[in-house]
């Protein structure tokens, strides 16, 4: 059965930094990695889906890449601003597109 | 931008009551599901649907069921709520494929059973 891992738990930095939040799954026959953020009480935003052919994904400050044959995503998140305050789950999706997903890093932005 | 509307934001309802969470989607996709979210256990799939009148359970569908009966719109059903089934229920949506299915969630609803 497939598991996902997030770490950090938790993360602190102050405005401007650069982070990286981690993310590992146990089964690598997957078909693609999808990053979400998810605010206090709110639904699930999709960031970045990678597919499994691919490496990497970018949308603005965000790069999302991934390692199939280990078991590991990350995203990148440049410039960080109190605004990106939130929780930040990933999912992987091993078929029939259903998602596995891990238990969120969350992050706090302190300008 | 596609949408996936959930019918409530917040739900008190009482133990014993049948309660309908009903959600729906403007993008004419295949797949509908919901999961539930707890603190330290995450999202857990509760049900999923490929196409209208088709369900399949998910790891947690114990004490619900659901109802799919046009493809815009998938309702769970929880025929006697109980207190462990007070937590956060999200829908979500994708298209019919593989690599390329990106998954939209609804904004969620807050149940308390109480």
């Amino acid at each position: 059965k497939q598991e996902v891992t997030q770490i950090p738990a938790a993360l602190s930095v102050p405005e401007g930094e650069n982070l990286v939040l981690n993310c590992s799954f146990t089964d690598s026959a997957i078909y693609n990695l999808q990053w979400f953020r998810q605010d206090p009480g709110k639904g699930l935003t999709s960031l970045l889906l990678i597919q499994s052919s691919q490496r990497e994904q970018t949308s603005g400050r965000l790069n999302a890449s991934l390692d199939k044959s280990s078991g590991r995503s990350t995203l990148y998140i440049a410039a960080s601003q109190p605004g990106d305050s939130a929780t930040y789950l990933c999912a992987v999706n091993s078929g029939y597109s259903t998602l596995t997903f891990g238990k969120g890093t969350m992050l706090l932005v302190s300008p | 931008d596609v949408k996936v509307t959930q019918s409530s934001r917040y739900l008190v309802k009482r133990t014993g009551e049948k309660v309908f969470l009903e959600c729906v989607q403007d993008m004419d996709h295949e797949n509908m599901f919901w999961y539930r979210q707890d603190p330290g256990l995450g999202l857990r799939l509760i049900y999923f649907s490929y196409d209208v009148k088709m369900k399949e359970k998910g790891d947690i569908p114990e004490g619900y069921s659901v109802s799919r009966e046009k493809k815009e719109r998938f309702s769970l059903i929880l025929e006697s709520a109980s207190t462990n089934q007070t937590s956060m229920y999200l829908c979500a949506s994708t298209i019919w494929g593989t690599e390329n299915t990106e998954a939209f969630f609804g904004q969620g609803t807050r149940l308390t059973v109480v």
